[in-house]
């Protein structure tokens, strides 16, 4: 079990609801990264957040936004849900000098959009 | 824009026998590979990162080799158990804070 803690596990939307996905990520550890797993494909990187500020993004439209408070916790929001919104989402914590060597992944969020 | 693959998709061995797990990437100009095990509707676990000046890198029963030129990594499981059925994951850095994964191959080992 990794340090990162992401809530809820599930959860189930209508189309065109908003959601806010939430991840404490391990002590220490003040950037935060998230990324969206599709079913039966791998992760594709939202966005990461340093201290705060976003540090960059993917390829994701502007109707994913974030959060990252003092604490480095984080939240995911996304905006005007789509079906194609329905995906395990994942929150991976690390440091800026260990970098991707050292990605601590959350057990995700499980959002189902109907 | 890197592009991860892995092969097969999917795999169903009996216990015991090896399993060779295949991924290849698209820019070789990549300075680490990790391969991850994700458990069904679970997080991901890091399981052996290869830096780019290494040919190989071994955990207990897991090795995985890296041929940068070529684009590939192979992920060996030896004497494999029913507990390692899970999907395995291989990513590369696209940059400094973004990993770009494979699809995945989902191993079954049957007892």
């Amino acid at each position: 079990e990794t340090g990162v803690t992401q809530s809820p596990t599930h959860l189930i939307k209508t189309r065109g609801q908003q959601v806010t996905l939430r991840c404490s990520s391990q002590s220490g550890h003040n950037t935060v990264s998230w990324y969206q797993q599709a079913l039966g494909q791998g992760p594709q990187f939202i966005f990461q957040y340093y201290r705060e500020e976003e540090n960059g993004r993917g390829n994701f439209p502007p109707r994913f936004s974030g959060l990252q408070f003092p604490n480095y916790s984080s939240e995911l929001n996304v905006n005007a849900l789509e079906l194609d919104d329905s995906a395990l989402y994942l929150c991976a914590s690390s440091t800026p000098e260990e970098g991707n060597e050292k990605l601590f992944f959350g057990s995700g969020t499980q959002l189902s959009v109907l | 824009k890197q592009e991860v693959t892995q092969i097969p998709a999917a795999l169903s061995v009996p216990e015991g026998e090896n399993l060779v797990l295949n991924c290849s990437f698209t820019d070789s100009a990549i300075y680490n590979l990790q391969w991850f095990r994700q458990d069904p509707g679970k997080g991901l676990t890091s399981l052996l990162l290869i830096q780019s000046s290494q040919r190989e890198q071994t955990s207990g029963r897991l090795n995985a080799s890296l041929d940068k030129s070529s684009g590939r990594s192979t992920l060996y499981i030896a004497a494999s158990q029913p507990g390692d059925s899970a999907t395995y994951l291989c990513a590369v850095p696209s940059n400094d804070y973004k990993l770009s994964f494979g699809a995945g191959t989902t191993v079954t080992v049957r007892a």
